[in-house]
């Protein structure tokens, strides 16, 4: 069964670097998603992506941030300038439709851990 | 504007009794609504949706939860919990209105006791 998958599953930085946090969607979806969890918190939706540009993004998602498709199979998340804050688990979804009742298949997520 | 409540962060139940996780949501337009597990080390992966159709809606693994409207409710139950129940579980909440992001309740973690 086709999955999303995330790379690195634990990725450790220091406070001030950057880091790209990569995921590969399901091949045939079009539209692909950033979520992230602090630790105790809810899940909390950051940005959406469909025909190469952004779609919606949270409050969260800060210049910051940044979102890439560099390759037909690639759906990149990048944070410029990490702060404490930054720690978190970031998970990626993606989805053959844009309908409301279409399922989001999620990967395992890339846990961060800023110092 | 929309959120989600689970009403609990922790439930255990022992194996072979009833599984009830609690679920209530504030949307300002019709949602659809969802019950993601997440197991650990893996992704979220959907337990069951309801999108305006039947208000009872079954989903995988003996899972079924019912959409109650007057209520703003959307309760997770399985007759009988087994073992591989033992997870985390996510209410969560969109719409079109919404542009099809998701907003997650707290989550409840079920411990399932031999």
């Amino acid at each position: 069964e086709p999955e999303v998958t995330q790379t690195p599953s634990h990725q450790v930085t220091q406070m001030g670097q950057e880091v790209i946090l990569r995921c590969v969607p399901i091949s045939n979806h079009l539209y692909f998603y950033w979520y992230r969890q602090i630790l105790g918190q809810k899940v909390e939706f950051l940005v959406s992506f469909y025909n190469n540009e952004i779609s919606e993004k949270s409050e969260i998602f800060d210049d910051q941030f940044s979102v890439e498709r560099p390759d037909g199979s690639n759906f990149t998340l990048k944070i410029r300038s990490t702060k404490l804050e930054d720690s978190a688990m970031y998970f990626c979804a993606s989805t053959y439709q844009g309908m409301d009742s279409a399922e989001q298949y999620f990967g395992p997520g890339t846990r961060l851990t800023v110092t | 504007a929309q959120s989600v409540t689970q009403l609990d962060s922790h439930v255990s139940v022992s194996e072979g009794t009833p599984v009830l996780l609690r679920c209530n949501y504030s949307s300002s337009y019709s949602p659809s609504l969802f019950w993601y597990v997440q197991h650990p080390n893996k992704g979220l992966q959907l337990l069951l949706k309801y999108t305006s159709a039947a208000t009872l809606v079954k989903g995988i693994n003996g899972f079924e939860a019912e959409f109650k409207k007057s209520e703003t409710s959307f309760h997770l139950t399985k007759p009988s919990a087994h073992m591989s129940d033992a997870a985390e579980y996510f209410c969560v909440v969109t719409g079109r209105a919404a542009g099809n992001k998701l907003t997650f309740g707290g989550g409840t973690r079920v411990l399932v006791k031999p």
